[in-house]
């Protein structure tokens, strides 16, 4: 079993929906990533969260210590939304990184 | 300047080729980061320099060099490499590097090597 799982794999929604994806880790952590990887390759860090929730924009991050979940909403999603969301956690020396989550969004 | 800047953006080379990734910053961080990235796959790290000083060294094999002649810059030497080494390679920096998983990292927008 991977210490950090994603979910879903791929999600492709429409236009102004609202999105959810989730992370789960089963490791001690003492702070959580995520980052956004357009299909160009750069990777952009969006949030690092130790508890509760934080917000920029149209995205919000939680993150839950004690069920060792985090979640990334984008709400009133664009297609310029799309690109892999990468969920990253600082285990004791080591950053360890998710698989990745594809979002399409169709205008 | 919140930018970090990788040349080539594309880089060719054969297996008996030498060639070198530059990597610069200009936000004052003190540390810096190469990371190997496969296709669909999240990022490998490879080194880190905190403070100019090599601090992590991910058991990368060593016909890649990394190089940092100053706190601004990463170089990334590349020689007699093989085909399974294509990849995206990434360069990131940060604050301090001591405890770097719990720092925010920048990334450049990468330099896509392929090995003939």
């Amino acid at each position: 079993k991977n210490e950090v799982e994603q979910s879903p794999q791929n999600l492709t929604a429409q236009e102004g929906e609202f999105i959810t994806i989730n992370c789960s880790y089963s490791v001690g952590i003492s702070a959580l990533h995520w980052l956004q990887q357009h299909p160009g390759g750069g990777i952009v860090s969006l949030f690092m969260l130790s508890s509760g929730k934080k917000k920029h924009g149209r995205l919000i991050a939680t993150i839950n210590i004690q069920e060792k979940h985090s979640s990334l909403h984008i709400t009133a999603s664009h297609p310029r939304d799309s690109a892999v969301y990468i969920c990253a956690v600082a285990g004791n020396y080591q950053l360890i990184w998710g698989a990745g989550t594809k979002l399409i969004i169709k205008p | 300047d919140t930018e970090v800047t990788q040349t080539p953006k594309h880089l060719v080379m054969g297996m008996t080729n030498k060639k070198s990734l530059k990597c610069e910053q200009h936000m004052g961080h003190r540390a810096m980061y190469w990371y190997k990235q496969k296709a669909k796959k999240p990022p490998e790290l490879m080194f880190v320099y905190s403070y100019e000083k090599l601090s992590i060294n991910e058991s990368v094999p060593s016909r890649f060099s990394p190089e940092c002649p100053n706190s601004s810059l990463l170089n990334l030497h590349l020689h007699a490499l093989q085909p399974e080494d294509s990849a995206l390679y990434l360069c990131a920096s940060s604050q301090e590097g001591e405890g770097y998983h719990q720092e925010t990292q920048y990334f450049g927008p990468g330099t896509r090597l392929l090995v003939l």
